[in-house]
This record gives C-alpha cells, sequence and structure tokens, in this order.
C-alpha cells in the first residue's frame, strides 16, 4: 500500500511560493499523486493531481520526482484564504493521513 | 460548490439512536464515498458504492451501514449510537470507477453529528 509523508505544519508569508513537499516512496508505477486541502472544518477540495509529469492548473502546480517517490505542492503566491489543511494522498485505499497545515502570514 | 450535497447539515442525537445521512453525487459521477473526521483527526475512510455495488470497505464500523440507490444517490446509516461517533461526516463523488490508481474525488460540505 502507498503511504505519504507530510510534514505537521508550515508557514509561509503572503504573497510568497508555498512549497509543500510530500514523501510516497511505496508509491506504484501506475498510482497518482493527489492533492485536496481542506479550510477549517468545510468538506476537502481537490486540487490537482499527477502521475509523472509537472503538472499545472489555477490552483497550483504539481512538481513530481523522476523517482515518483516525493512530490511538492506550489501555491505560486500565497494568500491568507490559502490557510488549510492540505492532504497529499495515492489514492489506493482512500487514505487521508493528517497532512499539513499551512499558516500564510500576513 | 462542489456539485455535492449532503442532508443534514447538523444533526444532533442521543446516544443509542439511529440517524441517517445522505449524499447526492455530481452528475454524471457513479462513486460515492463516505468519510468520518472526528475531532482533529485525519479523514477515515469509511466505504465506497460505484454504480450501487459496495466497491471498498475501510474502517466501517458493523453499526454503520450504507448504500447507494438507483438515483445514485447514497445513505449512511449509524446505529446504537455512541458518543465517540460524534464526528464530521463527508461524502465524496467521482466519476472515476474507484479501481485505486486514478480517483478525482468531489466532497460536499459535510453533516455535523453531535451524539449527547
Amino acid at each position: 500500500d502507498a503511504k505519504t509523508t507530510q510534514p505537521t505544519s508550515m508557514d509561509c508569508a503572503e504573497g510568497r511560493a508555498a512549497n509543500l513537499p510530500c514523501n510516497h516512496s511505496t508509491i506504484s508505477g501506475n498510482e497518482y499523486v493527489y492533492w485536496y486541502r481542506q479550510i477549517h472544518s468545510q468538506g476537502p477540495q481537490y486540487i490537482i493531481h499527477g502521475l509523472k509529469n509537472n503538472e499545472t492548473n489555477e490552483m497550483a502546480s504539481l512538481i513530481i520526482t523522476e523517482d515518483r517517490k516525493s512530490s511538492t505542492l506550489i501555491l505560486p503566491h500565497a494568500t491568507l484564504r490559502d490557510t488549510a489543511v492540505y492532504y497529499c494522498i495515492v489514492p489506493y485505499k482512500l487514505t487521508f493521513g493528517k497532512g499539513t497545515l499551512l499558516t500564510v502570514n500576513p | 460548490d462542489s456539485g455535492v450535497t449532503q442532508t443534514p447539515k447538523h444533526l444532533i442525537t442521543a446516544t443509542g439512536q439511529r440517524v441517517t445521512l445522505r449524499c447526492s453525487p455530481r452528475s454524471g459521477d457513479l462513486s460515492v464515498y463516505w468519510y468520518q473526521q472526528s475531532l482533529d483527526q485525519g479523514l477515515q475512510f469509511l466505504i465506497q458504492y460505484y454504480n450501487g455495488e459496495e466497491r471498498a470497505k475501510g474502517n466501517i464500523l458493523e453499526r454503520f451501514s450504507a448504500q447507494q440507490f438507483p438515483d445514485l444517490h447514497s445513505e449512511l446509516n449509524l446505529s446504537s449510537l455512541e458518543l465517540g461517533d460524534s464526528a464530521l461526516y463527508f461524502c465524496a463523488s467521482s466519476v472515476d470507477s474507484g479501481q485505486g490508481v486514478k480517483e478525482t474525488q468531489y466532497f460536499g460540505p459535510g453533516t455535523r453529528l453531535l451524539v449527547l
């Protein structure tokens, strides 16, 4: 089973890039990496996913290492509204860990 | 707005009682997932249905059951409620079949259950 490891918390200054790391060293070759975030007690929100190549959408960029053992979610210009818990998951068995609490400071 | 709806938003009940939580998936999504989130805990996967059939099972208690109806809405039934069942219950839906490797989920706003 692929599992993920993320730092418990991170801080970022408003307007700066937030780089959130995730380790998934046991990921299988055909498993996607997904990122979600949860603002306070709202329902988690899908952000982005990827398999091998780097991905970008209107919310964020996802950088996956060549060996696929880790990835980084990048919020290019963090705002106060980006303060949330960010989850990196590999869908098999749909395991969400504790995620990373990102606090964006003014 | 994810397009996933959940009712009720809040539910207060007593120990030993039974409640039913309802979820309507996004239009076109065949998979429905249920999660439990206790205070300061991560999301715990409970169960997944795909097109009316149970597809995957997580840490769901025997006192809990779920089903997905022909119109694809789903209900989570919680019985013999205990204080520890107080939590947020989220439903998510996906167009993916749930084979595990690729499942983009869209979550509803949740039902907050308080057992007194």
